[in-house]
């Protein structure tokens, strides 16, 4: 199963954007890249996913490199709500969802 | 609204006791499947189902069952709880696996004793 590795934890500026980095190298041609962020004391929430484009929605922008080995979730104004632990998850064929330890986001004031 | 619904959301229970967390959503998803949460190790998968009456594996299935005899629910069964259990429980739903949105419930902190 594809795994991916993101850095443990990050801290942002409020109001700054925030770039995400995650790198997945054993992806396959039919991975889907999903990020998802967790709240204290909640359920993890969708952010976005994306297969081989670039993709935006209104929380966040999803830069996937051409070769598929990386992508990077962007937020472009961090608030202290985003605080929260993003995790970058593949979603392979066999559809078990691989979650990792994710990174840790802090915002500052 | 759209809502996955985990019940209970505290639980507190001695070892050997069997015991059922229910998860429900109402999205008509075909999509479930359970996770363990537990500090340092992030969520790992422990079963999930494509639709009615298929269910397999994830990466942690030992000590649960499960069974999906309707669309709608997805009960996660303990037949006999050890204390390694202990842990926060999430059911998760979407459409079609890993190609859609995912919506997860609140969360069942369960404790074995």
């Amino acid at each position: 199963d594809a795994k991916t590795t993101q850095p443990n934890s990050m801290e942002s500026n409020e109001e700054e954007p925030v770039h995400l980095p995650c790198n997945h190298s054993t992806i396959s041609g039919t991975d889907y890249i999903h990020w998802y962020r967790q709240l204290p004391s909640q359920g993890p929430e969708y952010v976005i996913h994306g297969l081989t484009s670039n993709v935006n929605n209104r929380m966040a922008s999803l830069a996937i490199a051409e070769d598929r080995k990386s992508s990077t979730l962007i937020l472009h104004r961090a608030t202290l709500r985003d605080a929260a632990v993003y995790y970058c998850i593949l979603s392979p064929g066999t559809y078990k969802y691989i979650f990792g330890t994710g990174t840790r986001l802090k915002v500052l004031a | 609204e759209a809502q996955v619904t985990q019940n209970p959301r505290y639980l507190i229970t001695v070892t050997g006791k069997k015991l059922t967390v229910t998860c429900s959503q109402n999205m008509n998803h075909e999509y479930m499947s359970w996770y363990r949460q537990d500090p340092g190790l992030g969520l790992r998968q422990i079963y999930y189902s494509m639709n009615v009456e298929v269910t397999d594996k994830g990466d942690v299935p030992e000590g649960y069952k499960v069974s999906r005899k309707e669309k709608r629910n997805f009960p996660l069964i303990l037949e006999s709880p050890s204390p390694n259990q202990t842990s926060l429980y999430f059911c998760a739903s979407s459409d079609i696996a890993g190609k859609t949105e995912a919506f997860f419930g609140q969360g069942t902190r369960l404790t074995v004793v």
